[in-house]
């Protein structure tokens, strides 16, 4: 799988949008962009994934560029709750996952 | 829907003993996994299930490591005279199964397993 690129940490005030860049520059074709975080002590969760196009779900929104060489979670209206560590991955088909350092969220009242 | 659930969410044992986790995927998910995660550390994978096989063994660390699934449902990671160095976070997780190309993993909460 292709290796990924994310800040160390990043503070977000609450109620504001958080934008959490990643880059993948050495992605291929086929693979997808997955993000996962994982507030402590708690298991990963799953927030969102896409391959080509933009994405968004209840919990955010996946903006790819159209080189596919990075992307961008974002998180519209952060709270105190999506304090965390965020992961980028870059995968198809394997099933072992594994997350790289990610990114340290705090969210600030 | 409910997620994927893991029981117990705690276990303190000592060294020397069995302990049994469980794990209950989500409903109609054909593939479950199990991973490590020591305090700090990265995800460790143990075993993959598709169904109530397991062709990928190759994570677990030693033969005091076994896990079986039945009825393609719940799972049970059974790890016999635990040793200091087992302590860590124990997670499952399910998919519909890897014949998707967007097989999306969903993880339980984890047991904390702590061996004194």
């Amino acid at each position: 799988d292709a290796k990924t690129t994310q800040p160390t940490s990043m503070d977000c005030a609450e109620g504001r949008a958080a934008n959490l860049p990643c880059n993948h520059s050495t992605i291929s074709g086929n693979e997808y962009v997955y993000w996962y975080r994982q507030i402590h002590s708690q298991g990963p969760q799953y927030i969102i994934h896409g391959l080509k196009n933009n994405e968004t779900n209840e919990m955010a929104s996946l903006i790819i560029t159209e080189d596919r060489k990075s992307s961008t979670l974002i998180l519209p209206h952060a709270t105190l709750r999506d304090t965390a560590v965020y992961y980028c991955i870059v995968r198809v088909g394997d099933y072992k996952l594994s997350f790289g350092a990610g990114t340290t969220v705090t969210v600030r009242a | 829907g409910a997620g994927v659930s893991q029981s117990p969410s705690n276990k303190v044992t000592e060294k020397g003993k069995d302990v049994e986790l469980r794990c209950d995927p989500i409903s109609g998910h054909t593939a479950l996994y199990w991973y490590r995660q020591r305090l700090g550390q990265g995800l460790e994978f143990l075993i993959y299930f598709q169904g109530n096989s397991a062709p990928d063994k190759s994570g677990l660390p030693s033969d005091r490591f076994s896990a079986e699934r039945t009825g393609e449902s719940v799972s049970t990671l059974t790890i016999q005279r635990t040793q200091q160095e087992d302590s860590a976070v124990y997670l499952c997780a399910s998919s519909l199964g890897v014949i998707y190309r967007t097989d999306t993993q969903y993880f339980g909460p984890g047991t904390r397993l702590t061996v004194l």
